[in-house]
């Protein structure tokens, strides 16, 4: 019964390609993440979406789109797929009441490899 | 802006140690503080977190973590570690407009010795 689930859990894939990763989160959070996590476990937001709605847009390429049909998905589209994205990918979700935060619930990540 | 400070990549002790991982942030606006655990091949799962209230907050696994605002400070305690504590640990910040939008320290590597 997973809380956020991501799928596929590994992607190889070659250069100039293009990939979706999709998230689903069953927890009936409103807010939901894109962080990813390069080879130094460092850790970046990417997008955030609220009901539906773009709320967070941090400086990624315009290659990377995410798509949000309802609450409890988060899709993310890469296209023209270059070495430099090579990393995992984390879906997350929140509950967000009056600007109060109670901490994430991450899924368990897309290792993405470009080749 | 917020950020936040993880003091020493890598920590080693020996089981039945103390455990203590430093984080410091910087927020301009009442933080809300957060510790992960980060498992090999594994997402990160929220160990515990400070909103509001009590300084003093308990987490899952016997970690717990004193919010010090004069010191800007969150550190992570275990009183006695075990071999299963071996992994990633991350600090994150938010608040304010900010509620939400985690920022996240670069993380500590925990290794137990036996």
């Amino acid at each position: 019964d997973t809380a956020v689930s991501q799928t596929p859990k590994y992607l190889v894939t070659q250069m100039g390609n293009d990939k979706s990763i999709k998230c689903e989160q069953n927890l009936g959070h409103d807010t939901m993440y894109w962080y990813k996590q390069d080879s130094k476990k460092f850790l970046k937001i990417m997008f955030s979406y609220n009901n539906k709605e773009l709320i967070i847009n941090e400086t990624v390429p315009n290659r990377f789109s995410p798509k949000s049909p309802d609450k409890a998905h988060l899709n993310l589209h890469i296209n023209s797929l270059e070495l430099g994205d090579s990393a995992v990918y984390f879906c997350a979700s929140s509950q967000i009441r009056q600007t109060r935060d109670y901490g994430y619930t991450f899924g368990s990540g897309t290792r993405l490899t470009v080749v | 802006a917020q950020s936040v400070t993880q003091l020493g990549s890598h920590v080693s002790v020996s089981e039945g140690a103390l455990v203590l991982l430093r984080c410091n942030y910087s927020s301009s606006v009442p933080p809300y503080l957060f510790w992960y655990v980060q498992y090999p091949n594994q997402g990160l799962q929220l160990l515990l977190k400070y909103t509001t209230g009590a300084t003093l907050v308990k987490g899952i696994n016997g970690f717990e973590a004193e919010f010090k605002k004069s010191e800007t400070s969150f550190h992570l305690t275990k009183p006695s570690a075990h071999m299963s504590d071996a992994a990633e640990y991350f600090c994150a910040v938010s608040g304010g407009t900010n509620a939400g939008k985690s920022t996240f320290g670069d993380g500590t590597t925990l290794t137990v010795k036996p």
